[in-house]
């Protein structure tokens, strides 16, 4: 059972637009919500995360958008660009324990 | 970049041959994990470690086991392999847990293929 079911499953977005990728969970006792970023031949790399306790976050062109009552979060990227083409990975955690369930992954690619 | 160190980076064996997978860190943290990813699935979790010699069960524990006799080492051994662990394996570190988790941060992975 996927307990972060993570859409679209792939991405294509122009260069200058919006990208937005979609989480939601049931489990009412996650806590930490990271976001991560995984380019081809390498690991998953922190890119932003959010607590419950505020509704967005940003850092850059990168906007986490959290909504607590309806179990929802997700990320958007402003200003696409070719180098954010990657995939991207949400995920939820409980404290204590520090286990992380991810999503599946979305394949966002950039065009010029 | 955090200090994870994977090895081998890539591994071609046949079914029913042990493996094991080392995972090297340098930042002395607490808590070790072992991910497996595969196309669908995204990130799973197979075995985790909080501590030398403390280790947990991940959702994909079967057919793999783990050690940590030191904080830097955290070992994957397959017992037998079969097609089926055919996957990319990433070693994680966190100095989470706590009263808030932290993130975690990862190696970059070993291709595994079992003929």
């Amino acid at each position: 059972q996927q307990q972060v079911k993570q859409s679209p499953q792939s991405l294509i977005v122009q260069k200058g637009g919006i990208s937005i990728i979609n989480c939601a969970y049931e489990n009412t006792a996650f806590d930490y919500f990271p976001w991560y970023q995984q380019f081809p031949g390498k690991g998953p790399a922190l890119l932003i995360a959010i607590r419950p306790d505020v509704s967005e976050k940003k850092e850059g062109r990168f906007t986490i958008s959290f909504n607590k009552s309806a179990k929802q979060f997700s990320l958007h990227i402003m200003d696409s660009q070719p180098g954010d083409s990657a995939t991207y990975f949400c995920a939820a955690s409980i404290t204590p324990g520090n286990q992380f369930y991810f999503g599946t992954g979305t394949s966002l690619t950039v065009i010029p | 970049d955090a200090g994870i160190t994977q090895s081998p980076r890539h591994k071609v064996t046949e079914t029913g041959t042990p493996v094991t997978l080392r995972c090297h860190q340098t930042e002395n943290h607490r808590y070790m994990y072992w991910y497996r990813q595969d196309p669908g699935h995204g990130l799973r979790l197979i075995h985790y470690s909080y501590g030398v010699k403390d280790t947990d069960k991940g959702e994909v524990s079967d057919g793999y086991s783990v050690s940590r006799s030191k904080t830097e080492d955290f070992l994957l051994t397959l017992e037998s392999a079969t097609s089926s662990q055919t996957s990319v394996y990433f070693c994680a570190i966190s100095g989470g847990g706590g009263l808030s988790n932290q993130p975690q941060h990862f190696g970059d992975g070993t291709r595994l293929s079992i003929l």
